[in-house]
């Protein structure tokens, strides 16, 4: 069992729209990891949010780290085809850090 | 400017053959990951490491063995391989501190078993 569930798990949208993706815990965590993978690729850090109500930029995304520190989004502005991918957020305690199941995005041109 | 490396990349198994993974990491890092990621299900932690010689299970350990006898080698040992464990198995590794510290990822190994 995931201790972090992502949704949704597929999302496939037109250049130029928005979207959010969003990953839930039962679970407090002292903070929260985005990540990115590409095919054949291991994935690759975006952002870590830390304290509850955090909300962090990075160009066209925007990711939020819930007040109870239980969940997170991810939302895109204005989404390219380069942002295709599979997104993952990812949670630590006492060493361990469990992905969640992930959103597979496809942005069509 | 190595970072994670993962050998092999691609094998192929028989029912009931064995096998071991290796990881390798130059950034002196402390904690050690094995994770096997199927379609639609993400990346599920297999075992994990804290420090040379300690291991621990993660969410998915059955079938599978680890060894940390040096802190930058992390192995995955299978040892009668059966085609569920049929995945991509990534390796990552990162420091050691108190809030999640960046993870950095091998390459990965696509194993197949038939």
């Amino acid at each position: 069992t995931q201790l972090l569930e992502q949704s949704p798990q597929f999302l496939s949208i037109q250049e130029g729209e928005n979207l959010t993706v969003y990953c839930n815990s039962s679970s407090v965590f002292s903070s929260l990891q985005w990540y990115r993978q590409e095919p054949g690729e291991g994935p690759v850090l975006l952002v870590t949010v830390v304290t509850g109500g955090e909300v962090k930029k990075l160009k066209r995304l925007t990711f939020q780290f819930g007040d109870a520190r239980k969940d997170s989004s991810l939302h895109i502005t204005a989404a390219q085809p380069g942002d295709t991918g599979l997104y993952l957020c990812a949670g630590g305690r006492e060493g361990q850090l469990t992905f969640g199941s992930g959103t597979q995005l496809t942005v069509l041109p | 400017n190595a970072g994670v490396t993962q050998t092999p990349k691609f094998r192929v198994l028989k029912t009931g053959q064995s096998m071991t993974l290796l990881c390798a990491q130059d950034m002196n890092h402390e904690y050690m990951y094995w994770y096997r990621q199927d379609p639609g299900m993400g990346l599920r932690l297999i075992h994990y490491s804290v420090g040379e010689g300690t291991t621990a299970k993660g969410e998915v350990p059955d079938g599978y063995n680890v060894s940390r006898l040096k802190k930058q080698n992390f192995l995955l040992g299978l040892e009668s391989a059966a085609p569920s464990q049929t995945s991509v198995y990534f390796c990552a590794s990162r420091k050691q501190g108190t809030l999640n510290t960046e993870a950095f990822f091998g390459q990965g190994t696509r194993l197949t078993v038939v």
